[in-house]
């Protein structure tokens, strides 16, 4: 079956615009999360959704970023006045429920360059 | 002090040899911990969980030991195509759907 997928794979956006960003996770998962991952970096969570309820922003970098899920299932993570500091790969999960011993599977990316 | 931090390697060994890595985390009360395997450029991908008492997946050997902190791979007759970035992942207590990945041991097998 289709796995998770993410759009654009690449952006490249000059500094101080906005840019969305989009996940599509896997059918009937109810658990989305996000993450980055800078060059020669690990993951850094960002934030999850259990349905359209995200309980745990404070990962987010700052103000800057928004995220938002709708009808269960699409998320944007949305980047106001892009900085140089945020150019990296923006990596988007599901999980089935969001339970401690799931699998979380990823889609291919995100790879964002701000100029 | 980061709450996962592993040997960034790179771990160089011939094809067939044993190798492991080591990852230690901070929070005592951390309860799922997973291996995830990245190739270049690409996204990860589940290799393992790591239970209590320890698991293994053909030639891999996972390991957690609470009182030190610290879990493990082990990887037993090395591929070619096991060369790659391993991946530590611990979830954060209080917020369970709150998972903390390090920064990944890289390794390469060579001929």
């Amino acid at each position: 079956g289709a796995g998770v997928s993410q759009s654009p794979s690449n952006k490249v956006t000059e500094k101080g615009k906005d840019v969305e960003l989009r996940c599509d996770p896997i059918s009937g998962h109810t658990a989305l999360y996000w993450y980055r991952q800078s060059l020669g970096q690990g993951l850094e969570f960002l934030i999850y959704f259990q349905g359209n309820s995200a309980p745990d922003k404070s990962g987010l970098p700052s103000d800057r970023f928004s995220a938002e899920r709708t009808g269960g299932s699409v998320s944007t993570l949305t980047i106001q006045r892009t900085q140089q500091e945020d150019s990296a790969v923006y990596l988007c999960a599901s999980s089935l429920s969001g339970g401690l011993e799931e699998e979380q599977y990823f889609g291919p990316g995100t790879r964002l360059t701000v100029t | 002090r980061k709450e996962v931090e592993q040997d960034p390697g790179p771990f160089n060994v011939p094809e067939g040899a044993t190798v492991a890595f080591n990852c230690t985390y901070s929070n005592s009360a951390s309860q799922s911990f997973f291996w995830y395997r990245q190739d270049c450029r690409k996204e990860p991908k589940l290799l393992m969980s790591v239970y209590s008492s320890g698991n293994e997946d053909g030639r891999f050997t996972a390991q957690l030991n609470r009182a030190s902190q610290y879990i493990s791979l082990l990887i037993r007759d090395s591929k070619l195509s096991d060369s790659a970035t391993y991946l530590c992942v611990v979830n954060e207590v209080g917020n369970f759907n709150k998972f903390y990945f390090g920064s990944g041991t890289k390794l390469n097998v060579k001929p």
